[in-house]
């Protein structure tokens, strides 16, 4: 099956900095999106993005679906953000390991 | 807004029993799914459903079974639940717009430990 890495995996963020994370896919990738996990468990949906940019306040994600990326963008970070980030994609949706994001104030 | 329902946030049982889990949303989306989510390992499809009574199986559907008597209503069974299934199980739903997929959406996970 299709496999998804996700760079970097552990990332250690100052409040108010930006920051971009990645999903790469081995092979080509439909219905991407972005999750992100709260420390209690929680995946929220953040984007459905199989091509394009969108941006939601602080976040934003381009998926470049021919060269089988994605990137997700967080500015100004806080420390909401904190929590895992997933990229998912294809018919059987494929889940990366996720990245760990610490804000710290 | 999309409400994903999962009937315990923390459950813990002993080997060899059956264990119900049972999630409920209630935006009348036609796919249901079941992952189960452990450390360095990510998410991983168990069984998922994209009508009543029907199902597919996922990535790892070994030790589990499920039932979908109600487009509502998904659950995930462990016929005689092992120490390797403690792990967090989490419902998705989503709706089925030609591809099955789309968008999905989650309940607050279930974490089973099993003794």
């Amino acid at each position: 099956g299709i496999q998804v890495e996700q760079s970097p995996p552990d990332l250690i963020l100052q409040e108010g900095a930006n920051s971009t994370l990645r999903c790469n896919f081995s092979d080509s990738v439909n219905n991407l999106q972005w999750f992100h996990q709260n420390p209690w468990g929680q995946l929220i949906n953040l984007f459905y993005i199989p091509s394009g940019t969108k941006q939601n306040g602080r976040l934003s994600a381009t998926t470049v679906a021919t060269e089988r990326y994605s990137l997700l963008y967080i500015s100004s970070s806080q420390t909401t953000d904190s929590g895992v980030y997933f990229c998912a994609g294809n018919n059987r949706l494929a889940f990366g390991k996720g990245n760990q994001v610490v804000v710290i104030p | 807004d999309v409400k994903v329902t999962q009937s315990s946030r923390y459950l813990v049982k002993r080997t060899g029993e059956k264990v119900f889990l049972e999630c409920v949303q209630d935006m009348d989306h036609e796919n249901m799914f079941w992952y189960r989510q452990d450390p360095g390992l990510g998410l991983r499809l168990i069984y998922f459903s994209y009508d009543v009574k029907m199902k597919e199986k996922g990535d790892i559907p070994e030790g589990y079974s499920v039932s979908r008597e109600k487009k509502e209503r998904f659950s995930l069974i462990l016929e005689s639940a092992s120490t390797n299934q403690t792990s967090m199980y989490l419902c998705a739903s989503s709706l089925l717009t030609g591809v099955p997929y789309n968008e999905q959406f989650f309940g607050p996970g279930t974490r089973l430990t099993v003794l």
